[in-house]
């Protein structure tokens, strides 16, 4: 069974830079995942895929501050040069046959 | 530019039906699979369901299997989520987003609309 974790909080400085990390379950090791930043108030917005090799695609008009890696079932999303924008909450999403699962968020505070 | 607007939304009583509305513009709608998520209060993104481009085929969560109805009409660009049975724990926001590919095998979700409010409540 398919299930992503999330550390439900993170935060770093303005202008530092922080790693979010996903974690797929056991056997999950070739599945890929995508971010969503979640700003207050709004609704989700696509960030980025990061695929099995490491490779990552952003969405439209994501910056360059954020970019994604992986290590085993761990994925990652950094941010660089934190704004005060960036302060939201980020959700990690695989797939798989006919299920699309999320991580629980990540509330990222920007001190 | 890709927008996905819903509505639809509002207060109903448990055990009553509603449906839900998503209109796309900006992209070729008949060509990409479709979602719905929801968001309860205070909670994360909890995925709903998924229908093929050309609505042959779907996939349901199993919170909400049997209850739920995912269709869409590719001549309006639009998509539907049909609710019976409502439960007060299917209060939440509801979000309709475009998969990456056709929707036969869900991807990535890469267009989201702004969500409509639905309460389930006496």
């Amino acid at each position: 069974q398919l299930v992503v974790t999330q550390s439900p909080s993170a935060s770093a400085s303005l202008g530092a830079s922080v790693k979010l990390t996903c974690t797929l379950s056991s056997g999950h090791s070739a599945y890929a995942v995508a971010w969503h930043q979640q700003q207050p108030e709004k609704g989700p917005r696509f960030l980025m895929k990061v695929d099995i090799d490491g490779t990552y695609n952003k969405g439209d008009g994501i910056p360059d501050r954020f970019s994604g890696s992986i290590s085993g079932t761990e994925r990652y999303l950094t941010i660089s040069s934190l704004q005060s924008e960036d302060e939201a909450d980020y959700y990690c999403q695989s797939w798989g046959t006919g299920i699309v699962v999320f991580g629980g968020g990540t509330k990222l505070t920007v001190l | 530019q890709a927008q996905l607007v819903e509505s639809g939304g509002g207060v109903v009583q448990p055990g009553r039906s509603l449906r839900l509305s998503c209109a796309a513009s900006g992209f070729t709608f008949s060509t990409y699979g479709m979602h719905w998520v929801r968001q309860a209060p205070g909670k994360g993104l909890e995925w709903v369901a998924v229908i093929s481009d050309d609505g042959s085929s779907n996939y349901y969560a199993d919170s909400v299997k049997g209850r739920f109805t995912i269709s869409r009409d590719n001549s309006k660009n639009t998509l539907y989520l049909q609710m019976r049975s409502l439960r007060a724990e299917d209060t939440a926001v509801y979000y309709c987003a475009k998969d990456f590919w056709s929707g036969y095998s869900p991807d990535v979700l890469d267009i989201w609309g702004q969500g409509t409010m639905v309460t389930v409540s006496s």
